[in-house]
């Protein structure tokens, strides 16, 4: 295992289409975070998991947007009807439990690019 | 909210410089985390600071902690066109490690 993949790497949509992204982190990291970046600024938090718990979502997650955790393997984050707004780098990371959860460091993966037309 | 502020926003030097980048707020983390990205890309991960007055090297990145454990600073000695990049700092703001990241340092090396 190499590291957090994400698929697509790119995708490019017409306003008001639905798009899904996949996010598969790394092997048993258990937590799984969702950021989204614009241009010229740092990720933005969305939401996390542990396992397949959805813990928290950001006041950013509108209620056009969902995510998953099935399994609590791989996550799905999913746009419907998009807005030309939601263009961003849509980014996902992962981090072992180990103790003190808020030292568990983050890994990403290469991002998601969405464009909405 | 727990904001970061990187300074500065942009910085150019030639190969060879040192340079620093700081990465300051009015708030506690109980880690702080640094990372480079480059474009297109995700985040990659430098290093992750814990403790306060903490200072971690890489190679020729030297990274501290203050001791209030408010601020950090990264300083590369002998820039390498290898280092351009955006340098993000993140800081963990609860316990299940959600992220607070500042808006980044783009650092140009050029030969």
């Amino acid at each position: 295992d190499t590291g957090v993949s994400q698929d697509p790497r790119h995708k490019i949509t017409k306003r008001g289409q639905n798009v899904t992204f996949r996010c598969d982190p790394i092997s048993e990291h258990n937590r799984l975070y969702w950021y989204r970046q614009t241009l010229g600024q740092g990720p933005e938090f969305l939401t996390y998991f542990q396992n397949e718990a959805q813990l928290e979502k950001s006041r950013l997650l509108s209620d056009r947007f969902s995510a998953e955790r099935p399994k609590g393997s791989f996550s799905t984050l999913e746009i419907q009807r998009t807005e030309q707004g939601d263009s961003a780098m849509y980014l996902c990371a992962s981090s072992p439990v180990k103790g003190s959860g808020s030292t568990d460091t983050q890994y990403f993966g290469p991002g998601t690019r969405l464009t909405v037309l | 909210t727990q904001l970061l502020e990187q300074s500065p926003q942009f910085l150019s030097i030639q190969e060879g410089e040192n340079l620093t980048v700081y990465c300051n707020s009015s708030s506690v983390f109980s880690s702080l985390q640094w990372y480079r990205q480059e474009p297109g890309e995700g985040p990659v991960l430098l290093v992750t600071v814990v403790t306060g007055g903490e200072v971690k090297k890489l190679k020729r990145l030297t990274f501290q902690f203050g001791d209030a454990r408010k601020d950090s600073s990264l300083h590369i000695t002998a820039a390498q066109t290898g280092d351009t990049g955006l340098y993000l700092c993140a800081g963990a703001i609860d316990s299940w490690g959600k992220l607070q990241f500042g808006a980044g340092t783009q650092v140009v090396v050029t030969p």
